[in-house]
């Protein structure tokens, strides 16, 4: 069974800066892409950084880039995203999920939840 | 960026009745469109990928249709599982970007 189990999410101020991990199972983790989307409460999904098997083709939204930074370790099968220059408008719900390609986001997480406010 | 808009933004059917969800890419994205169900509290769901392709499980009132910039999924007899938002998503291009969604509601 596929499970995809987000962490790292909580309350940081303004500027600050976030880690959050997911910890994959259930598949062969170095054979998919994975990504990071989100959600801010009651609005709709936003995707927000992608990451290919082996890690060397990273992407972004206009939104984050220059601050956001999406890694992963094959070794650990973890995603990571570093949030840094965080602002109000970065506050939702992260959730991990699955690329197929060609297909799309067939496995998420459950999310979590990020608030940047003073 | 590939910018995706849905319409209507809410829907009212009554169950039992069909249902038909608009989606329009500001430029082509061929056949890469995926859409997805999603209901409160929950990770949204893949319904159908490759603009018609149903998923695994997906019952077959579910359709996907259109190619380019025009696509439509259509529920032929909502179900009370069936009301939720549902969004829009292509593949064809990064950034991969979604649509705003559309409410399914109980008329």
């Amino acid at each position: 069974e596929v499970q995809l189990v987000e962490s790292g999410g909580g309350v940081v101020r303004p500027g600050g800066s976030l880690r959050l991990s997911c910890a994959a199972s259930g598949f062969t983790f170095d054979d998919y892409g994975m990504s990071w989307v989100r959600q801010a409460p009651g609005k709709g999904l936003e995707w927000v950084s992608g990451i290919n098997w082996n890690g060397d083709s990273p992407h972004y939204a206009d939104s984050v880039k220059g601050r956001f930074t999406i890694s992963r370790d094959n070794a650990k099968n973890s995603l990571y995203l570093q949030m840094n220059s965080l602002r109000a408008e970065d506050t939702a719900f992260y959730y991990c999920a699955l690329y197929i390609d060609h297909v799309g986001f067939e496995y998420w997480g459950q999310g979590t939840l990020v608030t940047v406010s003073s | 960026e590939i910018v995706m808009t849905q319409s209507p933004a809410t829907l009212s059917v009554s169950p039992g009745e069909r249902a038909t969800l608009s989606c329009r890419a500001s430029q082509s994205v061929s056949s890469k469109l995926v859409w997805y169900q999603q209901k409160p509290g929950q990770a949204p769901r893949l319904l159908i990928y490759g603009a018609s392709t149903r998923a695994t499980g997906i019952p077959a009132r579910f359709s996907g249709s259109g190619s380019g910039t025009e696509f439509t999924l259509t529920i032929s007899s909502l179900q009370s599982e069936d009301f939720a938002v549902y969004y829009c998503q292509q593949y064809n291009k990064w950034p991969l970007t979604f649509g705003g969604g559309t409410k399914v509601e109980i008329k």
